[in-house]
């Protein structure tokens, strides 16, 4: 089973300050998927990248994907307490079945 | 907008009970998932189907069973309930297995003691 490892997995910051997410894998991956989770809620997906070193943007928020399609990461630029929630990274295997595999999740707090 | 519907939301049984979680998507999806979400863990797959008619073993099959009723639905089974199921379940759909998004239902939270 291919892993992703998220960090961190808590991060607690002040509304306003910038932050970043990492997700890093040693595998490969065909794409990367980015979901925000909220409390009682199911994961809603956020973005997709799919080729390696592409940049998406949604809003305040900055995605990449590394060139060699093994990690990812998540820029939040002056985060407010509605960006607070469980973010979890979601590598599509390359071969086999191509399911997704999920990283641990950051919860991330953002205090007024 | 129904979705991803789950049933029920929150269970508690006792070690030894058996009991199903429903799953129904109205999206016309060809695969659905069965996930567990554990403090740490993230979402670690149990099972999958990725047509109506088939079904198989994800990373953390063990003392459950599925069954793809029909394209709209997809249950969970827990034959022998152990205190190490206790979890969150999310039932998911998607177009197909490596087609892109997946939706989720809402969770079902379940404890056993």
């Amino acid at each position: 089973t291919q892993l992703l490892e998220q960090s961190p997995q808590f991060l607690s910051i002040q509304e306003g300050e910038n932050l970043t997410v990492y997700c890093n894998s040693s595998s490969v991956f065909s794409s990367l998927q980015w979901y925000r989770q909220e409390p009682g809620e199911g994961p809603v997906l956020l973005v997709t990248v799919v080729t390696g070193g592409e940049v998406k943007k949604l809003k305040r928020l900055t995605f990449q994907f590394g060139d060699a399609r093994k990690d990812s990461s998540l820029h939040i630029t002056a985060a407010q307490p509605g960006d607070t929630g469980l973010y979890l990274c979601a590598g599509e295997e390359v071969q086999g079945a191509q399911k997704l595999v999920f990283g641990q999740g950051t919860r991330l707090t953002i205090n007024p | 907008n129904a979705g991803v519907t789950q049933t029920p939301k929150f269970q508690v049984l006792k070690t030894g009970q058996s009991m199903t979680l429903q799953c129904a998507q109205d999206m016309n999806h060809n695969s659905m998932y069965w996930y567990r979400q554990d403090p740490g863990m993230g979402l670690r797959l149990i099972y999958y189907s990725a047509s109506e008619g088939t079904t198989d073993k994800g990373e953390v099959p063990n003392g459950y069973n599925v069954s793809r009723l029909n394209k709209r639905e997809f249950s969970l089974r827990l034959e022998s309930a152990a205190p190490s199921q206790t979890s969150v379940y999310f039932c998911a759909s998607s177009a197909f297995v490596g087609g892109g998004e997946l939706f989720f239902g809402e969770g079902s939270r379940l404890t056993v003691l």
